[in-house]
């Protein structure tokens, strides 16, 4: 089976613009869910989405960001407008049920100039 | 509050050596899962090993073993027999109770010299 896509792979933008980051998960799989890890410091929970319903979002940092998930299918996550701080790797993981462990996709190396 | 603590930042080993790679973990929950991961510099997190807070024996997948102490609250990780594709970054990681997101530590950079 194809694992987790993660689009783009890389994304360069300038402060200010809009970035939008997409994650395929395994098909099936109800539960996606982002994290993200900025530069030297650990991997922080965003949000888990069950199907198309946000089921914690408790990690999102602001109202910057917006990640939505029509269908239950793909997941979006728009960062607008973006700020340096937001530099890091985003990565998004799937699980078919919510007990098990996640399958990661490569992540999206996101910097802010 | 889960919290999980790495504090090798950077390591080396000699190929073919074992290496144990520190965890400790902090939790009030009686329920609770323990990870690792691997990511290699291709940026992937590849899962590792999975302890549970209720298994009597530590985990094993092939030359990796989960070193589960809990009256320590430790989950290290040991390699055995390292080799020069095991050089990367290892986070471990919990997650308790209920809840589905999983907290991480900062993580170890693992070198496997020659």
């Amino acid at each position: 089976e194809a694992g987790v896509t993660q689009f783009p792979s890389h994304s360069v933008i300038e402060k200010g613009q809009t970035v939008t980051l997409r994650c395929d998960p395994i098909s099936g799989h109800d539960n996606l869910y982002w994290y993200r890890r900025v530069m030297g410091k650990e991997i922080k929970f965003l949000l888990h989405f069950v199907k198309e319903s946000k089921q914690d979002e408790s990690g999102m940092p602001n109202n910057r960001f917006l990640a939505e998930r029509t269908g239950g299918t793909y997941s979006t996550l728009k960062v607008q407008p973006a700020e340096l701080e937001d530099s890091g790797v985003y990565f998004c993981a799937s699980s078919h049920l919510a007990g098990d462990g996640y399958t990661f996709g490569s992540g999206t190396r996101l910097t802010v100039v | 509050a889960q919290k999980i603590t790495q504090t090798q930042p950077g390591m080396f080993v000699q190929e073919k050596e074992a290496v144990t790679l520190d965890c400790t973990y902090d939790t009030s929950d009686p329920s609770y899962g323990l990870f690792w991961y691997k990511q290699p510099s291709s940026g992937e997190m590849i899962f590792l090993i999975y302890q549970g807070s209720y298994d009597q024996q530590n985990a094993t997948e092939g030359r990796y073993s989960l070193n589960f102490q809990k009256a320590r609250k430790s989950a290290n990780l040991v390699i055995s027999a390292s080799q020069l594709g095991d050089s990367a970054m290892y986070f471990c990681a919990m997650r308790t109770g209920g809840y589905q997101k999983v907290t991480f530590g900062t993580g170890t950079k693992l070198q496997v010299i020659p």
